[in-house]
């Protein structure tokens, strides 16, 4: 069965460093989600993607945090710098087109800022 | 604006008993529900969902959930409960034409021997 693969799967690093992480969706996944759940929090949306297009980054605090799907595939979300609140598990998740209802969720990265 | 509610941050119960964990949404339009359990350090994984078809929703693992549109609810349930039910449990609303999911705060499940 196929399945969205994120990495790395655990992150901890000092703030003011910068980090990245990386998804794969699932193959042929037109859209592309990424996610920010904090601890003891249901996920919130930071950015979503069609194909390599932006379609919503309206919660993306895009001083520090930037994202990219440069060939409509794979993705990266990157922050810098990171601060001690970005602690956080940063999910990735992909549906066949933005008309899909479903959300295929990748196991997720964890990360954590000392 | 679109928005879950769930009742109950942590919920308790015996292996073999029912389980039962609530969501109340809030809509405009017409809803698109969805129940996801988290396990520990892993991702989501979809138990069931409703998109305007059938009200009583079957899901995963012997979960199901009735869509209550007079009561704005979205309630998840499992007849007997099994250890490995013990997860974090999701509440998540979208509509047609605008997938963002909103996810409620979820619910904790704890099974007792």
């Amino acid at each position: 069965e196929a399945e969205v693969a994120q990495s790395p799967r655990y992150k901890i690093t000092e703030k003011s460093q910068a980090v990245a992480f990386w998804c794969d969706p699932i193959s042929g996944h037109a859209t592309l989600y990424w996610y920010r759940q904090i601890l003891g929090q249901g996920p919130e949306l930071l950015v979503q993607f069609q194909d390599e297009s932006v379609v919503d980054d309206s919660q993306l605090p895009k001083d520090r945090f930037s994202a990219e799907r440069l060939k409509g595939v794979d993705s990266t979300l990157k922050i810098q710098p990171a601060e001690l609140g970005d602690s956080a598990m940063y999910l990735c998740a992909s549906s066949p087109d933005r008309r899909q209802e479903t959300q295929y969720f990748g196991p997720g990265t964890r990360l954590l800022v000392l | 604006a679109q928005s879950v509610t769930q009742l109950g941050s942590h919920v308790s119960v015996s292996e073999g008993a029912l389980v039962l964990l609530r969501c109340n949404y809030s809509s405009s339009v017409p809803p698109y529900l969805f129940w996801y359990v988290q396990y520990p350090n892993q991702g989501l994984q979809l138990l069931l969902k409703y998109t305007s078809a059938a009200t009583l929703v079957k899901g995963i693992n012997g979960f199901e959930a009735e869509f209550k549109k007079s009561e704005t609810s979205f309630h998840l349930t499992k007849p007997s409960a099994h250890m490995s039910d013990a997860a974090e449990y999701f509440c998540a609303v979208s509509y047609f034409g605008n997938e963002k999911l909103t996810f409620g705060t979820g619910t904790r499940l704890t099974i007792i021997p």
